[in-house]
């Protein structure tokens, strides 16, 4: 069975500029999250989608936004970057609610 | 609201010494309990989770949690330490309350160094 699919695996960009990411995740699985993960701030909960609606959202300000497709693929979107943005981005996928989460390798995002 | 917290954000042990990692939790309700590995540049990997029934908890790699609701911790050992044991560990909490989802709260993480 494929594990959870993060993409890309790393991704430089500019202060203003937006991004996307990509995670695919296990066959069968519904829940996606997704973390930001910082020296300074530690894993942090970004939001979670479940059958294509946000069930559970973190703090964080708007401009970090996320959608979930039919097949349970799911983006998220990080627009007007900033230099504080840069992270290791984590998704992990749950078949169910309260069901162990399975985490891809995540995105490094780096803003320069 | 939960929270996590970690005691000890480096830990150095012993090739063979026992493995201690401590963590304790807030939650006005008694929490789903995890514990989870990363490696460098690598994804968190599940190694014991307490949801319910017996408090001890045995994972993967020799590793073990018991869940003491009175004393609200869930510390992690391993009674012999191995140089592949080198990584970060987080303890996490999730609710049990359907409204929660799957959200999971992290502690800060403890990193562990073993010394052949």
């Amino acid at each position: 069975k494929a594990g959870v699919t993060q993409t890309p695996r790393y991704l430089i960009k500019t202060r203003g500029q937006q991004v996307t990411l990509s995670c695919s995740p296990i066959s069968g699985h519904r829940s996606v999250s997704w973390y930001q993960q910082t020296p300074g701030q530690g894993l942090q909960f970004l939001f979670e989608y479940f059958s294509e609606t946000q069930r559970n959202k973190g703090n964080f300000p708007g401009r970090f936004s996320g959608r979930q497709f039919s097949n349970s693929r799911s983006e998220m979107n990080v627009s007007t970057l900033e230099l504080g943005d840069s992270a290791l981005y984590l998704c992990a996928s749950s078949f169910d609610r309260n069901t162990e989460a399975f985490f891809g390798q995540g995105t490094r995002l780096t803003v320069v | 609201a939960q929270s996590v917290t970690q005691l000890g954000s480096h830990v150095s042990v012993s090739e063979g010494a026992l493995v201690l990692l401590r963590c304790n939790y807030s939650s006005s309700v008694p929490p789903y309990l995890f514990w989870y590995v990363q490696y460098p540049n690598q994804g968190l990997q599940l190694l014991l989770k307490y949801t319910t029934g017996a408090t001890l908890v045995k994972g993967i790699n020799g590793f073990e949690a018991e869940f003491k609701k009175s004393e609200t911790s869930f510390h992690l050992t391993k009674p012999s330490a191995h140089m592949s044991d080198a990584a970060e560990y987080f303890c996490a909490v999730s609710s049990p309350i359907k409204a929660a989802g799957n959200k999971l709260t992290f502690g800060g993480g403890t990193r562990v160094l073993v010394k052949p």
